[in-house]
């Protein structure tokens, strides 16, 4: 079973700041199955990012992600209003990291 | 379009048992595999297990092996998860989950609205 860090924990930005979001695996990833998802309080996760580094349907191009192997990035460009949320990623039928909140500084 | 609509909010005491349903539509159910997540107040989201909709095989987090069952209806299109011999700490919105992907590589697609679920003596 694969073994997912995220960090940091909580990552203090502005509005207009670039995000960069980290997620280490205890082994190397199958085929770079790994997933992003975002969480706002109060609603289910919804998918952002898979296999890495594609982008799911209808998600902005602010977001990106990349990385192979056991080292994995999330990069939000220019931070809107409602990218304030929490970030977990994924190896599919795997645990989730534990997160990284992302709060308005 | 695909939806996954969960059952609704439970309230049960330490050492019962809850089952949670989710129907699916949108789509031809055994195409896919599903999960169920949950997530306590406050806490990340925390993987329970996976069933595949076609042959009905499981794969539980370790944690969790011992006390729940996942199982699926192919006639109704809907997915089940029984959780037994709950405690405090089960308390927690559980959310399913339907995967997608090809090719090695899959991630969850889709999510119900959550089922929340109290733990309370």
């Amino acid at each position: 079973e694969i073994a997912l860090t995220q960090s940091p924990g909580t990552l203090s930005l502005s509005p207009g700041d670039r995000a960069t979001l980290s997620c280490r695996a205890s082994q190397s990833v199958p085929s770079n199955s790994l997933a992003w998802y975002q969480q706002i309080p109060g609603q289910a996760p919804r998918l952002l990012i898979y296999g890495a580094s594609t982008r799911a349907t209808g998600i902005p191009d602010r977001f990106s992600g990349s990385g192979s192997g056991t080292d994995f990035t999330l990069t939000i460009s220019r931070l809107e209003p409602e990218d304030f949320a929490v970030y977990y990623c994924q190896h599919y039928s795997s645990p989730f990291g534990q997160g990284t909140r992302l709060e308005i500084k | 379009q695909v939806q996954l609509v969960q059952s609704g909010a439970e309230v049960k005491k330490p050492g019962a048992s809850v089952r949670v349903s989710c129907k699916a539509s949108g789509y031809t159910f055994t195409t896919y595999g599903l999960s169920w997540v949950r997530q306590a107040p406050g806490q990340g989201l925390e993987w329970m297990g996976w069933i595949s909709a076609y042959y009905g095989d499981t794969k539980y987090a370790q944690k969790f092996q011992d006390r729940v069952t996942m199982t699926r209806d192919t006639s109704t299109s809907t997915l089940y998860m029984e959780l037994r011999s709950l405690r405090s700490d089960d308390t927690a919105v559980y959310y399913c989950a339907r995967g997608a992907g090809s090719a090695g590589v899959y991630y969850e697609a889709y999510w119900g609205q959550g089922t929340l679920v109290t733990v309370s003596s």
